[in-house]
């Protein structure tokens, strides 16, 4: 089972910040939260990861609480590209991504 | 990033038949690769994992001779759908991590949509 909570679906218009919120309430301290992104039918897509502090790439800003229980995908310029299913995973050193159902997100124009 | 390639994308053969799929890394080499399988308007689930010279780790409820995993090479794994039938029709994705890109980053390949008729 995944550990890490998503909302089914999310929109956004196209420009603005999206915001995708992931609850992992049982994260071990050996676990990482990574994101990655599928956009339909096509491989994930790996976005961005982080253990405690956050993190920022080209792509997004990982936001991590300091309880380390929820965390917040955040891309800041969302277009229409980058409608797709994002999933928010939990993955120790054994690097095993269990999927869950992630998050539709849907970009309008 | 790192490129993980798949051949075929799609393939469509008929019930009882064996079909071999390939994963390959392109500008890195993979010491690991993952099998996912995933069916319409769910998500991916792992099937196995292969360490490069060593037998696959199987998960739970994946049936290791119906499903034949091969890790020869640092760049090459294929997956064998033996006797297959059309509940295996499904979309197979492969994905590779190495010591010699991030070792926390694993990337994934495009996918194989296998159609058994």
């Amino acid at each position: 089972d995944a550990k890490t909570t998503q909302p089914t679906s999310m929109d956004c218009a196209e420009g603005r910040a999206a915001n995708l919120p992931c609850n992992h309430s049982t994260i071990s301290g050996n676990e990482y939260v990574y994101w990655y992104r599928q956009i339909h039918s096509q491989g994930p897509q790996y976005i961005i990861h982080g253990l405690k502090n956050n993190e920022t790439n080209e792509m997004a800003s990982l936001i991590i609480t300091e309880d380390r229980k929820s965390s917040t995908l955040i891309l800041p310029h969302a277009t229409l590209r980058d409608t797709a299913v994002y999933y928010c995973i939990l993955a120790g050193s054994n690097y095993k991504l269990t999927f869950g159902k992630g998050t539709l997100l849907t970009v309008n124009p | 990033g790192a490129v993980v390639s798949q051949h075929p994308s799609r393939v469509i053969c008929k019930s009882g038949t064996s079909v071999k799929i390939e994963c390959r890394s392109l500008d890195f080499q993979a010491t690991t690769m993952f099998w996912y399988r995933q069916f319409p308007k769910q998500s991916l689930m792992l099937m196995a994992t292969s360490n490069e010279g060593s037998k696959a780790t199987y998960e739970q409820g994946v049936e290791k001779d119906k499903f034949l995993i091969n890790h020869a090479s640092l760049t090459l794994s294929t997956l064998t759908v033996t006797s297959a039938h059309p509940e295996d029709s499904s979309f197979y994705i492969c994905s590779a991590r190495s010591w010699g890109v991030s070792s926390y980053e694993q990337y994934f390949g495009p996918g194989t949509r296998l159609t058994v008729t």
